[in-house]
């Protein structure tokens, strides 16, 4: 089915732990992005990318990493989990010009 | 930081009221999207209006863009108690190798 697909779902995970939140898209969008939304602060842009191997920082990059080796996947990676990502993470996709494309988001937990 | 701004940040009406939310942002734009996201769900895509539009309809919402005060406006007529949302303006930065930057939303409730 056309469509994009976060995993996991839920994730809960511990302080110092890796991490890695999957995103896949099958409309064969250029650009992908990925957001966290907290109370209070609305949506907030991590990383987005326009193409595959061509990612950028948005505003809340650090303690992130992200890949784009093929056009449908955008990976988000915590590489040491800390407390204050606990968020809801959202990916999302687009052409030019165009309205974004959601998936359902990860509710992401670290203790 | 290039994020925009949106007031109210909460509007209560009864049903059958119009809403009225805005959006301000700082610099030049490719277009300015709104969503709406109900509670505990993804967001769900509006209207888009491009930077040399003024004007957009979709069904009961109207968008409007006034480039030169850099703010958009939706608006929702005759509103029903299922418009009952959080709604986020996003401006578009893209055509100056920007990003895609969201306002913190105004959280609508509709009272029937």
């Amino acid at each position: 089915d056309a469509g994009i697909t976060q995993s996991p779902r839920y994730k809960i995970t511990e302080t110092g732990r890796q991490v890695t939140l999957m995103c896949h898209q099958t409309w064969s969008h250029s650009y992908m992005f990925w957001y966290r939304q907290d109370l209070g602060h609305g949506l907030r842009l991590i990383y987005y990318s326009a193409a595959a191997d061509i990612t950028d920082k948005g505003e809340v990059p650090d303690g992130y990493v992200v890949s784009r080796s093929k056009t449908e996947n955008f990976p988000l990676t915590l590489e040491s989990a800390t407390r204050s990502q606990t968020s809801v993470y959202f990916c999302a996709s687009s052409d030019w010009n165009s309205p974004l494309h959601f998936g359902n988001g990860t509710r992401l937990t670290v203790t | 930081s290039q994020q925009g701004e949106e007031d109210p940040q909460a509007l209560s009406i009864q049903e059958g009221e119009n809403a009225t939310m805005n959006c301000s942002y700082k610099t030049s734009i490719n277009n300015l999207q709104w969503y709406r996201q109900n509670s505990g769900r993804g967001l769900v895509h509006l209207i888009l209006i491009r930077s040399n539009e003024r004007e957009k309809h979709s069904g009961r919402l109207r968008v409007t863009l006034d480039t030169s005060k850099k703010s958009s406006s939706l608006l929702i007529t005759a509103s029903r108690a299922a418009d009952t949302a959080s709604y986020f303006c996003a401006t578009d930065y893209r055509n100056q190798g920007g990003k895609l930057i969201f306002g913190q939303g105004t959280e609508l409730s509709v009272k029937p």
